[in-house]
């Protein structure tokens, strides 16, 4: 079936660096990616839409200059979360969409953990 | 409003039982999926569903459309079904992103 890897998995930074985040569809074409942030003990929420080749579409309140998404091929988004704070660790989590099979077509990657030190 | 209600939030079983998760959405949609989460936080899909039934192994899931609800049970528990079970649905006029409910953390006692 469809795989998203997503990379890392876990990751400690300290404060004021930058994280890099990747999520690719290993057997299909994503033309949206989807971004999720997940505090704990709550449901996941969506940050960002982004289309292959298009700028991502961040939903209110998410500052589209800190979490910085790249979607320039049909096999790998990625989000950067620039100038980290402890208020952003967080688990991040992508889910791909292969839009020639609909709604049959998400597939979610593993998810990173983020901590801001 | 988009809102989606799972209950119970947390629940607890015998290895064996018969478990019923439950799931109301507000307005029309136009898919709901379940999701399984980890501990480890990796989420797996478990169903996409529009109308009628699914079945795969233990898992069962169902949508009611003109009650707006769905239910996901598992059949014969077991430990290693212990994980969150999140309810998500996506609507076609909001270019179907996923809205989540809240999960219900299943554990399940051998």
């Amino acid at each position: 079936g469809a795989v998203v890897s997503q990379h890392p998995s876990r990751v400690i930074c300290k404060s004021g660096t930058s994280v890099k985040i990747e999520c690719r569809s290993l057997d299909f074409q994503a033309t949206t990616m989807f971004w999720y942030r997940q505090f704990p003990k709550q449901s996941l929420m969506l940050m960002a839409t982004s289309n292959e080749g298009s700028k991502a579409t961040y939903e209110q309140g998410v500052e589209k200059d800190k979490f910085l998404i790249n979607h320039a091929s049909l096999t790998l988004s990625t989000l950067t979360v620039t100038s980290a704070h402890p208020e952003d660790s967080s688990f991040y989590i992508c889910s791909a969409r292969e839009g020639a099979r609909g709604n049959y077509g998400y597939t979610f990657g593993s998810g990173t953990r983020l901590t801001v030190v | 409003k988009n809102e989606v209600e799972q209950s119970p939030q947390n629940l607890t079983a015998q290895e064996g039982e018969f478990i019923t998760i439950n799931c109301s959405y507000s307005v029309g949609i136009s898919a709901l999926h379940w999701l399984q989460q980890h501990p480890g936080g990796g989420i797996v899909s478990l169903f996409m569903l529009s109308s009628g039934k699914k079945k795969h192994g233990r898992l069962i899931a169902t949508i009611n459309i003109q009650e707006k609800h769905s239910s996901l049970h598992i059949t014969a528990s077991h430990p290693r079904d212990s994980a969150v079970y999140i309810c998500a649905v996506s609507y076609a006029h909001t270019g179907n992103q996923f809205y989540f409910g809240t999960g219900t953390s299943l554990t399940v006692i051998p």
